[in-house]
C-alpha cells in the first residue's frame, strides 16, 4: 500500500494478557518509530529502529515493552502482561531517513487502539 | 517538563477568515518543525514543515513561520474551511542517530473548529 498500515486498529486486552501490535512501513522507508497517545496528549516517543536495528529504546516506559523489526520491514510493538496504564494510542511512524539537513518527515499509521480491562 | 507547548486547547475561526495555531519550544538544539492534523480515529496526518535555517514556508493556504529568537511558530491557514476541523499539533526534532533526523516531541495539540 502506499501509507503505513498497521493492525489490528482496535485491541481490547485483560489486564495480565500479552498482547502484538503490527505496523508495515511504507515500503523502502529505512525508519521506523513508535509512539504511544494517551487521550487528550500529544504522542510520545516510545522506540526507534533504523532498518531492522533498534537505536533508541529510551521511550519504553518498562521491561514489559518490547518492539522487533527483525528484517527490517516490518515492526511489531509487543507489551507483556498488560495493566490499565497501557491504554493508549499506539502509533507507527516511517520516515526515507533522507540523511542530515535535509529533513525527515515521518508518516504516521492510523494507530491500535488498546483498550486493557 | 514539556518541550514543545500548545498553550490554546482550542480555537473557533468563521470560515474565510484567517485561523493562527501557536506553538512554543524550549529546546534550542530543536532544528526541524512539523505541523501535523489529527482526525478522529486516524492517525496524524503531515501538514508542513520548516527547517530552523529558514524563517518561513508556504503551501497553498498554510504557511508556517519560524522565529528562532522567541522560540516561537506558528501555522497560519487563509482562508479557513469547515474540512479544515480537526486538532493540529506542532513537533519539533533534532538531529540525532548519527545524522538523521531524531524522534519527534509533540504539543498537546489544539483543535480547530471552522464554522460555516
Amino acid at each position: 500500500g502506499a501509507g503505513v498500515s498497521q493492525s489490528p486498529r482496535y485491541k481490547v486486552a485483560k489486564r495480565g494478557q500479552d498482547v502484538a501490535l503490527r505496523c508495515d512501513p511504507i515500503s523502502g522507508h529505512v525508519s521506523l518509530f513508535w509512539y504511544q497517545q494517551a487521550l487528550g496528549q500529544g504522542p510520545e516517543f516510545l522506540t526507534y529502529f533504523q532498518n531492522e536495528a533498534q537505536l533508541d529504546k529510551s521511550g519504553l516506559p518498562s521491561d514489559r515493552f518490547f518492539a522487533e523489526r527483525p528484517e527490517g520491514s516490518v515492526s511489531t510493538l509487543k507489551i507483556q502482561r498488560t495493566q490499565q496504564e497501557d491504554s493508549a494510542v499506539y502509533l507507527c511512524a516511517s520516515s526515507s531517513n533522507g540523511g542530515a539537513y535535509s529533513g525527515e518527515t515521518q508518516y504516521f499509521g492510523p494507530g491500535t487502539r488498546l483498550t486493557v480491562t | 517538563d514539556q518541550q514543545v507547548k500548545q498553550n490554546s486547547p482550542s480555537l473557533s475561526v468563521q470560515e474565510g477568515r484567517i485561523s493562527i495555531l501557536n506553538c512554543d519550544y524550549t529546546n534550542s538544539m530543536f532544528d526541524y518543525f512539523l505541523w501535523y492534523k489529527k482526525y478522529p480515529a486516524e492517525g496524524p496526518t503531515f501538514l508542513i514543515s520548516i527547517s530552523s535555517i529558514k524563517d518561513k514556508n508556504e503551501d497553498g493556504r498554510f504557511t508556517v513561520f519560524l522565529n528562532k529568537s522567541a522560540k516561537h511558530l506558528s501555522l497560519h491557514i487563509v482562508p479557513s474551511q469547515p474540512g479544515d476541523s480537526a486538532v493540529y499539533f506542532c513537533a519539533a526534532s533534532a538531529m540525532k542517530y548519527g545524522g538523521s533526523q531524531g524522534n519527534l516531541i509533540f504539543g498537546k495539540g489544539t483543535k480547530l473548529s471552522v464554522k460555516p
